[in-house]
């Protein structure tokens, strides 16, 4: 059974300092792993996509990239601004199905 | 339509009875996915939808839980003889079909809240 573990569960930084959220899952026979954001009471935006076969992906201030054999992947975020702050969620893929979601990192990010 | 569309976006309801959560997927998306989100917890996978079909519904924690998807598109999940642990948001997602290569989008979310 697929488990996917986000550390760190909070996470509380001043504007402007970089951070790295991490994600570790059990089973690395994946086909995908996705970041998404959480806005509370909202549904989940995707951020970033990354295929099996890729080491990393970026989106203007966020690059994520992924170690399929070790089962991490992490999401770095740089020049933190306050409109960073949500949960941010990792979930991991088969080819078909469902995806596999870690409990979230709660990102605040004060002035 | 322009995104996932979920109804309604708060229930409350008291618990034994029944409640019906609905969910509109972006147009021509054949596959759909139910989850659910606790208070402090991250996403429950409940139910996944290929077509009008259920390839996998082993995340259902309970007979009281059913869903339906009729003509590739709408889905229902029932919940009958609501209980307080069924308190939740369930969200709905859907994709072009083979996750590989596709984004999947989420729904506001119905919160439910049983009393």
């Amino acid at each position: 059974k697929q488990e996917v573990t986000q550390i760190p569960a909070a996470l509380s930084v001043p504007e402007g300092e970089n951070l790295v959220l991490n994600c570790s899952f059990t089973d690395s026979a994946i086909y995908n792993l996705r970041w998404f954001r959480q806005d509370p009471g909202k549904g989940l935006t995707s951020l970033l996509l990354i295929q099996s076969s890729q080491r990393e992906q970026t989106s203007g201030r966020l690059n994520a990239s992924l170690d399929k054999s070790s089962g991490r992947s992490t999401l770095y975020i740089a020049a933190s601004q306050p409109g960073d702050s949500a949960t941010y969620l990792c979930a991991v893929g088969p080819q078909y199905g469902k995806l596999t979601f870690g409990q979230g990192t709660i990102l605040t990010v004060h002035p | 339509g322009a995104g996932v569309s979920q109804s309604p976006s708060n229930k409350v309801t008291e618990k034994g009875k029944d409640v019906e959560l609905r969910c509109d997927p972006i147009s021509g998306h054949t596959a759909l996915y139910w989850y659910r989100q606790s208070l402090g917890q991250g996403l429950e996978f409940l139910i996944y939808f290929q077509g009008n079909s259920a390839p996998d519904k082993s995340g259902l924690p309970s007979d009281r839980f059913s869903a339906e998807r009729t003509g590739g598109s709408v889905s229902t999940l029932t919940i009958q003889r609501t209980q307080q642990e069924d308190s939740a948001v369930y969200l709905c997602a859907s994709s072009t079909g083979q996750i590989l290569n596709t984004e999947a989008f989420f729904g506001q979310g119905t919160r439910l809240t049983v009393v």
